[in-house]
């Protein structure tokens, strides 16, 4: 399996707190991904990088950071947390493109 | 716009009844097709890339086929430990930092019974 931790796994919030999310990868992939997984809809991109201090958005980018200071960690941060939020949340990663990406755990986020 | 359609969104087989998933796309510049399969509570696991038509790849019940606008999982005399969510993504190519953007299927519910 490839070395990639998410945490929490689990989190309860309120309404208008931040929230950050950690991704941990131990394989030394260039590229990661947040996507959001909403039940009827696919995985949807958030943002994601393709190196340090390297990130752009993706299709649902909006109320959403992230930021990546080493390889190894990717953080993806609600500002002011809402219940359009409440997801479950991959994190992913691939050594180089058209390349199969490895995923997660998940982290199941409820905003009330 | 670009899209990933896939069919059944749930299916239902006994033990041994073989079946196929469908996974259908209209995306420009198609870089590359994956399957990946997701168990609940778990994060997508991958299974196929597929790259041009014609192209097929198999793993033990599991044939993924590509043609030039939608692939078939095809499932073999299925057991009930295939039970589980198959996604389809398509890649597509253009950007930034040399992105290739993935956008998936909501996927297919597959419930093997004994």
């Amino acid at each position: 399996d490839a070395g990639i931790t998410q945490s929490p796994r689990h989190k309860v919030t309120e309404t208008g707190t931040p929230v950050t999310l950690r991704c941990h990868q131990t394989e030394n992939h260039r590229y990661m991904y947040w996507y959001r997984q909403d039940p009827g809809h696919g995985l949807r991109l958030i943002h994601y990088s393709y190196g340090v201090k390297d990130t752009d958005k993706g299709e649902v980018s909006d109320g959403y950071s992230v930021s990546r200071s080493k390889t190894e960690d990717f953080l993806l941060t609600l500002e002011s947390a809402t219940s359009s939020q409440t997801s479950v949340y991959f994190c992913a990663i691939s050594d180089a493109q058209g390349a199969k990406a490895f995923f997660g755990q998940g982290t199941r986020l409820t905003v009330v | 716009e670009d899209q990933v359609t896939q069919s059944p969104e749930a299916l239902r087989l006994q033990e041994g009844e073989s079946s196929s998933l469908n996974c259908s796309y209209t995306v420009s510049g198609l870089r590359g097709l994956f399957w990946y399969r997701q168990d609940p509570g778990k994060g997508p696991e991958f299974l196929f890339t597929l790259y041009s038509a014609g192209e097929e790849k198999e793993k033990e019940r599991l044939k993924a086929t590509l043609t030039k606008k939608e692939s078939f999982l095809h499932i073999t005399a299925p057991k009930p430990e295939d039970s589980a969510t198959y996604l389809c993504a398509v890649q597509e190519g253009g950007g930034p930092g040399g992105y290739n953007k993935l956008i998936f299927g909501a996927g297919t519910r597959l419930a093997v019974h004994p």
